[in-house]
């Protein structure tokens, strides 16, 4: 079945460093790509996403390119702020219609804490 | 103002009790979802709803019961055969290939 694995962590740091959060994925077909974000108690924003191969998905500083080649979708920013700090999700969405149903799979989360 | 509203927020069940968790939509979506999320982990599916007065499990259904009579509304329940409720529960709606959640629902036991 479909599987994403997402670089343990916590991540820790400092205000202005360069963040990479490493995800690969196992799955047949063609699937989509999401980064989402979790606050504490809050549910899941969409932060970006992906939907073909080479596809580079952006927002707020933060990217992510659909690596078919080595089943990745890792995601970075140049410059993370205190407000980043959060639960980072990756997971990837079957394709919806026919037989399938949109379902999302999801990695196990990362911690990223970022100190002034 | 578009979204996903999840009430309530926080929900304390007793044992062998039934508790219905709220979702409502206003995004005009088809599909909707609900997950279970534990401490440290992912999302787990629990049921999911392609349309209107039909629903399908996930892949932790047993112990929660869905009905989808409206559009707009697709309430969970929890109920007494589910033996670890205690978690995190979010809802969401579909458009295309992405989901938007709600703020989430936390359960609780006393």
């Amino acid at each position: 079945g479909d599987s994403v694995t997402q670089m343990e962590g916590p991540v820790t740091l400092s205000e202005e460093a360069f963040l990479t959060i490493n995800c690969t994925y196992t799955a047949t077909g063609y699937p989509s790509l999401f980064w989402y974000v979790q606050y504490p108690g809050e549910g899941l924003q969409l932060l970006l996403k992906a939907t073909k191969a080479d596809d580079k998905g952006s927002n707020k500083g933060f990217e992510a390119t659909y690596r078919k080649e080595t089943t990745s979708f890792h995601l970075e920013k140049g410059s993370v702020q205190v407000s980043d700090s959060a639960v980072y999700f990756c997971a990837l969405s079957d394709e919806a219609g026919g037989t399938s149903y949109g379902k999302l799979t999801f990695g196990q989360g990362t911690i990223l804490t970022v100190h002034p | 103002d578009g979204g996903i509203t999840q009430s309530p927020k926080y929900l304390f069940r007793k044992e062998g009790q039934n508790v219905t968790l709220s979702c409502e939509q206003n995004l005009n979506h088809d599909a909707m979802y609900w997950y279970r999320q534990d401490p440290g982990q992912g999302l787990r599916l629990i049921y999911y709803s392609q349309i209107v007065n039909d629903f399908q499990k996930g892949d932790i259904a047993e112990g929660y019961s869905v009905s989808r009579e409206k559009k707009e509304s697709f309430p969970l329940t929890v109920t007494s055969a589910q033996k670890n409720p205690t978690a995190f529960y979010l809802c969401a709606s579909r458009f295309q290939e992405t989901q938007y959640f709600g703020p989430g629902t936390r359960l609780l036991v006393l």
